[in-house]
């Protein structure tokens, strides 16, 4: 099973900040079969990038996605008061498609 | 456009069965795999499975092999995830999530499914 570790737990900004949140995967994913998703209370969880750097349809600029093989990165160019929720990453390269713990991002 | 609509909320008792269904509208329904997703409250996301719509091929994550059974309806474009001998730990929100077109990422979500067991 390929576990996904997401850092920070936790990150606090301000709107108009860049945030950088990091997923390591062990073992490696060996491909670009990363997503990001976002997740706000109540909700279900919305594609943000998948293909480790494809925004999905709809998801704006600002969100921009890369890496590959162990180290992926979701940015966030400038921080809007809509953007603080929690990021989940995921691999999809093997069964089980494994998710990483989260980061919280909080004002 | 795209729409997935879950079954209601489920009080089971530990032992018991769920079914949680997923109705899908305005795609070609047998073109995209759908999976189950669990959360349970305040923690993360987990895989639980997928199924071929078309086929009824599924697959499931080894922790519900046995325990889980993904079933499709073509005629109602349905897909349904029934879950048996029923623990507390199984209390969670499920979702069915359709694939993101040309890749195996999670775009079209369910609203969810609170399923809670309690005696």
């Amino acid at each position: 099973e390929i576990v996904l570790t997401q850092s920070p737990g936790t990150l606090s900004l301000s709107p108009g900040e860049r945030a950088a949140l990091s997923c390591r995967a062990s073992p490696s994913i060996n491909s670009n079969y990363l997503a990001w998703y976002q997740q706000k209370p109540g909700q279900a969880p919305r594609l943000l990038i998948y293909g480790a750097s494809i925004r999905a349809s709809g998801i704006p600029d600002r969100f921009s996605g890369s890496g590959s093989g162990t180290d992926f990165t979701l940015t966030i160019s400038r921080l809007e008061p809509e953007d603080f929720a929690v990021y989940y990453c995921q691999q999809y390269r093997t069964s089980p498609y494994t998710f990483g713990q989260g980061t919280t991002l909080e004002i | 456009q795209v729409q997935v609509v879950q079954s209601g909320s489920e009080a089971k008792k530990p032992g018991a069965s769920v079914q949680v269904s997923c109705k899908t509208s305005g795609y070609t329904f047998n073109s995209y795999y759908m999976h189950w997703v669990r959360q349970a409250p305040g923690q993360g996301l987990e895989w639980l499975g997928m199924i071929n719509p078309g086929t009824s091929a599924a697959r499931y994550a080894q922790k519900f092999q046995g325990r889980v059974t993904m079933t499709s309806d073509t005629s109602t474009s349905t897909v349904y995830m029934e879950m048996s001998s029923l623990r507390y730990e199984d209390t969670a929100v499920y979702y069915c999530a359709r694939e993101v077109v040309g890749g195996t990422a999670f775009q079209h979500w369910g609203q969810g499914t609170l399923v809670t067991v309690s005696s």
